[in-house]
């Protein structure tokens, strides 16, 4: 079964600057997809960055960018200049056409501080 | 244009009693989702729809829970009996085409049974 680790529970970093959460996975698959989602305080689960297995090019949406290590199955976030409003929980999720489940990390709190 | 919409916010009942979750997704979208998310044991995959079908409800933990989709704009999700360790956010999430495609979550249920 696939599995998604996310070994950071809990993350801070200094507004405006750059912090990474990790997220490896575990799959005998070649085509599948990787996302980030967002949860802040409002509950709601917002996703924040999209990327596809096949495509070597590593996303990134404004400030948020991944780094895609298929090889190493790892699938990092970066936010760039953090912001107040980047507080959250951050979840890594897998999805491939087998299973065609979505599967969470535990997540990662991240604080901002002023 | 509506994001996904979920009913109640919260509901507090007393153990014993029915419960019925709702949830309208996204118009035009194809697949459904219903998801548990405790401290214990993070998001969980309930069961899922495809065109109003139900396609896998391996993840629904007994037979008390049950869902339906009656028509391609509304869901339920029912506890009959209720008990406390069924206390969680339930999430509702829906997708256009097949689960690769980014799922839209609803602000989610927050259940408390006494």
């Amino acid at each position: 079964a696939q599995t998604v680790t996310q070994s950071q529970p809990e993350m801070s970093v200094q507004e405006a600057e750059t912090v990474t959460l990790s997220c490896t996975y575990d799959t005998s698959e070649s085509d599948y997809y990787l996302f980030w989602y967002k949860q802040p305080p409002s509950r709601q689960m917002i996703l924040v960055i999209r990327q596809e297995a096949y495509k070597q090019q590593n996303a990134t949406e404004n400030r948020f960018s991944v780094n895609f290590q298929k090889a190493a199955k790892s699938f990092s976030l970066k936010i760039s200049d953090s912001q107040l409003g980047d507080a959250a929980m951050y979840f890594c999720a897998y999805w491939d056409f087998g299973n065609e489940k979505l599967t969470f990390g535990t997540g990662t709190r991240l604080t901002i501080i002023p | 244009d509506a994001g996904v919409i979920q009913s109640p916010r919260h509901e507090v009942t007393e153990m014993g009693q029915e419960v019925t979750l709702r949830c309208k997704p996204i118009s035009g979208h194809d697949y459904l989702f219903w998801y548990r998310q405790t401290m214990m044991r993070g998001l969980e995959l309930l069961i899922y729809f495809n065109n109003n079908v139900p396609i896998d409800d391996s993840g629904m933990p007994e037979d008390r829970f049950s869902a339906k989709m009656p028509n391609a704009s509304f869901s339920t999700l029912k506890i009959q009996p209720s008990e406390p360790r069924d206390s969680a956010v339930y999430f509702c999430a829906s997708s256009f085409d097949r689960g690769n495609q980014p799922q839209h979550f609803g602000d989610g249920t927050r259940l408390s049974i006494l």
